[in-house]
């Protein structure tokens, strides 16, 4: 099984408003990511957890704030977001942080900030 | 610093016209891992296939076939017979051991391919 899932599919929300995007996986991995994507771009990474603690923070704003309760889980938590912030967010793991490792990504959240 | 380049943004096709997506890569790393992913229209990113820096023996899977030649820096990927189902976005990836992000992949711009009925 090589699936990650995440929720909600879509999601709208004000800038003034707080909400949180989930992902979950349940192959053993040990590494997982957060990448946000804009129409006709590729990913671009935001934040990387290893063995549940914060490994890589791409100088994301602060209104972004990830979290890993357990091995499986990985939210972020959304708070006073600009309507730039609209994206397709997509969650990966791997089995470890490292080069050699492919990642495998969930379908994503498409979230519009209004 | 590590980049991906491909070049082409949009390639169109006819069904059971062969076609390749171009990949060129750039690293100052001599151990690196290069990865294609597939992204249709759902949204999601579906892995296809690694290569390590080492091995440059070519791959086929199905219809799918990959050429890697460290002599151009290059990593293309060449779909046989397409259908419609290929449709999609085409990344491709270098993850490379060196640097201060350790894992990270460098994602080229992506060529959006649209097979024709």
């Amino acid at each position: 099984d090589t699936e990650v899932t995440q929720t909600p599919k879509h999601l709208v929300m004000g800038m003034t408003n707080k909400k949180s995007l989930k992902c979950e996986q349940h192959m053993g991995h040990r590494a997982m990511y957060w990448y946000k994507q804009k129409a006709k771009k590729p990913p671009e990474l935001m934040f990387v957890y290893s063995y549940e603690k914060l490994s890589i923070n791409e100088s994301v704003p602060s209104r972004f704030s990830p979290e890993c309760p357990n091995s499986s889980l990985l939210n972020l938590h959304l708070h006073a977001l600009q309507p730039e912030d609209s994206a397709l967010y997509l969650c990966a793991s791997s089995p470890q942080q490292g080069y050699s490792y492919e990642q495998y990504f969930g379908p994503g959240t498409r979230l519009t900030v209004t | 610093a590590q980049k991906v380049t491909q070049a082409q943004t949009e390639i169109s096709v006819v069904e059971k016209e062969d076609v390749t997506l171009d990949c060129v890569y750039e690293t100052r790393d001599t151990t690196y891992y290069l990865f294609w992913y597939k992204q249709p229209p759902s949204g999601e990113l579906v892995f296809l296939i690694r290569r390590n820096s080492f091995d440059e023996q070519n791959e086929i899977s199905g219809r799918y076939s990959w050429n890697f030649q460290k002599s151009t820096s290059s990593f293309n990927f060449t779909i046989t017979a397409s259908q419609v189902v290929d449709s999609a976005v085409y990344f491709c990836a270098l993850s490379a051991a060196g640097g201060t992000s350790y894992g990270k992949l460098t994602f080229g711009q992506g060529t959006i391919l649209t097979v024709h009925p």
